[in-house]
C-alpha cells in the first residue's frame, strides 16, 4: 500500500459544528503532516507529527486540534470554524522527518471543507 | 525568513517543446529541493528531489538543476504533452527548526501544453 487515504473527501459544516478529518497510511511512515490549501495558492503547513508526537504547530488557531492515535492514523478535529477556514485540507507522510535520498512526501487527495 | 518564488504563475507552450520552470529562494540554501505536480482538486504528487551537492537530476522526460550560487532551481519537461498540463510546485526544506525538516512550497506555476 503506497497511499495516503483521507476521509471524507468533501465536508460541509456549520460554524457551531464539531467534525473530524481522518488520514491513514500503511507505509510505515513515522512523520505525518497537515497542510491547508486555499484556491490558487500553495499548500501551507499546519502541523507536523514525528513518531506520533506533535513537533511543529505553525501557530494554527485552537479551533483546529490535531491528534495522532497511532503511527498509521492522523486526525484533525474541527470546532467552531469560520467561513474563511474553507479550503482543501491535505495530509502527507514521509518515512521520517529527515528524508532519505530521492524520497518526497506522499500526499492524500485531501478533504474539501466548506464552512457555512 | 526563507522566501520561495516561482517566477511564472502560468506558462503556455506548444506540444513537443521543452517547458522550463524556475524556482528562486532567498536566504540560506536548503539541504534539498523538491518538485511536485498537482492536478485540480488533488494532492501534490512527488516528482524529483535534488540535494545541495547535486547539480542535476533526471527522470524520464524530467530534468531538475540546482544552483546554490544563484539560489535557483530549474525544472524542465522535454517533449511536452497535453497530459503534462498541471500546476508544478517547488518545495524546500526548512531546517531552522529543532523539530526537523518540513517542506515549504513556492506559489506554483500552472503549465498548459497545447496540442
Amino acid at each position: 500500500d503506497t497511499e495516503v487515504t483521507q476521509t471524507p473527501k468533501h465536508l460541509v459544516m456549520g460554524m457551531t459544528n464539531k467534525k473530524s478529518l481522518k488520514c491513514e497510511q500503511h507505509m510505515g511512515h513515522r512523520a505525518m503532516y497537515w497542510y491547508k490549501q486555499k484556491a490558487k495558492k500553495p499548500p501551507e503547513l499546519m502541523f507536523v507529527y514525528s513518531y506520533e508526537k506533535l513537533s511543529i504547530n505553525e501557530s494554527v488557531p485552537s479551533r483546529f486540534s490535531p491528534e495522532c492515535p497511532n503511527s498509521s492514523l492522523l486526525n484533525l478535529h474541527l470546532h467552531a470554524l469560520q467561513p474563511e477556514d474553507s479550503a482543501l485540507y491535505l495530509c502527507a507522510s514521509s518515512p521520517r522527518v529527515e528524508l532519505p535520498p530521492n524520497y518526497g512526501y506522499t500526499f492524500g487527495s485531501g478533504t474539501r471543507l466548506t464552512v457555512v | 525568513s526563507q522566501k520561495i518564488e516561482q517566477n511564472s504563475e502560468a506558462l503556455n507552450i506548444q506540444e513537443g517543446k521543452t517547458a522550463t520552470l524556475t524556482c528562486n529562494y532567498t536566504n540560506y540554501s536548503p539541504a534539498y529541493l523538491q518538485w511536485y505536480r498537482q492536478d485540480p482538486g488533488r494532492g501534490p504528487v512527488f516528482l524529483l528531489l535534488i540535494r545541495e551537492n547535486e547539480k542535476e537530476k533526471r527522470k524520464e522526460r524530467l530534468k531538475v538543476t540546482f544552483d546554490t550560487t544563484l539560489k535557483q532551481s530549474l525544472f524542465h519537461i522535454t517533449a511536452s504533452q497535453p497530459a503534462d498540463s498541471a500546476t508544478y510546485l517547488c518545495a524546500l526544506d526548512m531546517i531552522e527548526r529543532n523539530a526537523g525538516n518540513m517542506l515549504t512550497f513556492g506559489g506554483g506555476t500552472r503549465l498548459m501544453v497545447k496540442p
